[in-house]
């Protein structure tokens, strides 16, 4: 069964400070990664998106690295800002008809000031 | 706006009552997804379309659960006699063909089943 796993459940962080985000998964056959931001009551909004090659992606003060061998992946936020403050879902695609998503449980970061 | 729409964006029901949400995807775009979330859990694949065609549905869309698009445009998510578990935040995304696409999200009608 395919599966996504997120760590930790839940996170606070200080405004300014760097912190990162897990991602386990199990989904075969891999096609690609993707790390979306989710703010309270709205929809989720892509930040990366990552193939088998790609071991590494930045978007801004986002920066995710995929190791497909071990099937891990974190997202580390830089200089966190009060506007971080959401859930970060980890994403991964298959090959299959539809290319379907699996979805983590999401981390949910709030950050303080 | 040529994002995702969804409408309504909140929907408050009474048990045993139908209700009925749209969604309005990129205009360009032929493939269509809904999803159902729950309060702090990642959204959960209910069905896919291809243009007009309803390719897969998951095990979750029970019965009373169906879904339309009539012209390969918007497509309507159908819930019949609403039940307590069916309050959720329902999510629509749409995205363009090929391997590497990028999936965009609706704004999600949230369901609240008294």
């Amino acid at each position: 069964k395919n599966q996504v796993e997120q760590s930790p459940q839940s996170l606070i962080i200080l405004e300014g400070k760097n912190c990162t985000l897990q991602c386990n998964y199990t989904v075969s056959p891999f096609s690609n990664l993707r790390w979306y931001k989710q703010d309270t009551g709205r929809g989720p909004v892509s930040l990366t998106i990552m193939t088998f090659s790609e071991n590494t992606k930045s978007n801004g003060r986002y920066t995710a690295t995929l190791d497909a061998d071990t099937k891990q992946s974190s997202l580390h936020i830089t200089a966190s800002q009060l506007s971080d403050s959401a859930s970060y879902i980890c994403v991964v695609g298959a090959k299959a008809a539809g290319n379907k998503l699996t979805f983590g449980g999401g981390t949910r970061v709030l950050v303080k000031p | 706006d040529t994002g995702v729409s969804q409408d309504p964006r909140h929907k408050i029901t009474k048990r045993g009552q139908n209700v009925t949400f749209r969604c309005d995807p990129i205009s360009e775009h032929n493939r269509l997804y809904w999803y159902r979330q729950t309060l702090g859990q990642g959204p959960e694949f209910l069905t896919y379309f291809q243009n007009e065609a309803q390719l897969e549905k998951s095990r979750l869309l029970s019965d009373r659960f169906s879904a339309e698009r009539p012209k390969g445009s918007f497509s309507t998510l159908e819930i019949q006699r609403t039940e307590q578990g069916d309050s959720a935040m329902y999510l629509c995304a749409s995205r363009d063909d090929g391997e590497l696409y990028e999936q965009y999200f609706g704004p999600g009608t949230r369901l609240t089943v008294t």
